[in-house]
């Protein structure tokens, strides 16, 4: 059965250092998105991505972020310059269609801790 | 400042018995819904879905059934089994394509 992957499984990074989270999403999806979970705390969205343009971002994803499809199979989020406050699980999913009733498929997640 | 984890409440079931999930959703404008299973250091893993012109939807052990006039969402879960041991979310889609999920629900299964 496909899966969304994601690496790495766990990034250390120190304040103030750029990351990049990569993902690759299920083959014939089209959506792509990413999400995070503070520890303890709920999955909230962050944004999802479709023809190579952002169609939807939260507040969270300030100019710290960036999202890029940089080839075919891949998808990453970058973060500038990361806080203390970033470090989170970081969920990527992946979706055949946008909107309502396309189930978004989640991939196992990267744990980002920030020094 | 200092974030304050979530106190998720727990459901504890003898293996074998049912489990009723329960979840209360905000957007009264959500069109579908979504139960996910998590497990430790996993990403949410899909169990079933409902759209909102529907009242009950069964899957494989799981039952999902949505109460559109008090926004409820339930997960049923027959004859449970060590296996779904996890934490539960519900997530609701209203318009584009954020999920918006809730807090969650650790389920434990004692054998």
């Amino acid at each position: 059965e496909p899966e969304v992957t994601q690496t790495p499984s766990h990034q250390v990074t120190q304040m103030g250092q750029e990351v990049i989270l990569r993902c690759v999403p299920i083959s014939n999806h089209l959506y792509f998105y990413w999400y995070r979970q503070i520890l303890g705390q709920k999955v909230e969205f962050l944004v999802s991505f479709y023809n190579n343009e952002i169609s939807e971002k939260s507040e969270i994803f300030d100019d710290q972020f960036s999202v890029e499809r940089p080839d075919g199979s891949n998808f990453t989020l970058k973060i500038r310059s990361t806080k203390l406050e970033d470090s989170a699980m970081y969920f990527c999913a992946s979706s055949l269609a946008g909107g309502s009733s396309h189930t978004q498929y989640f991939g196992p997640g990267t744990r980002l801790t920030v020094l | 400042g200092e974030s304050v984890g979530l106190h998720l409440p727990t459901l504890s079931v003898q293996e074998g018995d049912n489990s009723i999930i329960n979840c209360a959703y905000s957007n009264s404008a959500s069109d579908y819904f979504i139960w996910y299973k998590q497990e430790s250091g996993k990403g949410p893993q899909f169990i079933i879905d409902i759209r909102s012109n529907m009242d009950k939807r069964q899957g494989q052990r799981v039952t999902v059934l949505l109460n559109k006039t008090v926004k409820h969402l339930s997960l049923q879960i027959a004859a449970t089994q060590p296996g779904d041991s996890a934490v539960y979310f519900c997530a609701e889609q209203a318009y584009g394509n954020k999920l918006v999920f809730g807090a969650g629900t650790i389920l434990r299964v004692k054998s």
